[in-house]
């Protein structure tokens, strides 16, 4: 099992520019989620889904979109990038079902100018 | 709401000392922990968990935390450091926000540093 996949692994936006991260995972868990990370803040939730076809905002919603295509993937959409929002980006997946611990992928890492 | 503190943004030991990361969390139900290990430039790899039963948890690396109601405390031990353990480490809350929905809440992370 590859476990949770996220491209790419790092990009470069100008002010204003879109992009769409990608996130996969092939543990056939329900549940996925997008943080932030940022120095000195910890990680940050942006979305969630709770299960397929179901997306909610998390602490950090502001700037960004969320769809879960289907089970396995869950991609997150900046719009209009803002050098606000250079950071480091995760994405993490849940089986539910009496699991609670989230699993992370590699992280992307984005660089707004 | 629940939030987590974690004591010390960055610890320094010496390799075979004893690491002690601390982390304090409130919450307004019974809580689940958890501690994350994150290496340079990699994602969150999980150490250890608390969700029922025993309070004294092991995990991996040699890694172990207890669970302390009374304190709200979910700190973090190794007895002897070694120079591999040196990377950042994020303590997490995660609770039942309504509709099964377990969301975690991070620390702002302590960064662990071993000198040879």
């Amino acid at each position: 099992n590859a476990g949770v996949t996220q491209t790419p692994k790092f990009q470069v936006l100008k002010t204003g520019q879109s992009m769409t991260l990608q996130c996969a995972q092939d543990m056939n868990h329900n549940s996925m989620y997008w943080y932030r990370q940022d120095p000195g803040m910890g990680l940050r939730l942006i979305y969630y889904s709770a299960s397929e076809g179901t997306t909610d905002k998390g602490e950090v919603p502001n700037g960004y979109n969320v769809s879960r295509l289907n089970k396995r993937e869950f991609s997150l959409r900046l719009e209009s990038a803002a050098p606000s929002q250079t950071s480091v980006y995760f994405c993490a997946s849940r089986l539910q079902a009496g699991a609670y611990e989230q699993y992370f992928g590699p992280g992307t890492r984005l660089t707004v100018t | 709401a629940q939030s987590v503190t974690q004591l010390g943004s960055h610890v320094s030991v010496s390799e075979g000392a004893l690491v002690l990361l601390r982390c304090n969390y409130s919450s307004s139900v019974p809580p689940y922990l958890f501690w994350y290990v994150q290496y340079p430039n990699q994602g969150l790899q999980l150490l250890l968990k608390y969700t029922t039963g025993a309070t004294l948890v092991k995990g991996i690396n040699g890694f172990e935390a207890e669970f302390k109601k009374s304190e709200t405390s979910f700190h973090l031990t190794k007895p002897s450091a070694h120079m591999s353990d040196a990377a950042e480490y994020f303590c997490a809350v995660s609770a039942d926000s309504g509709g099964s929905n377990y969301k975690l809440t991070f620390g702002k992370g302590t960064l662990l540093t071993v000198n040879p």
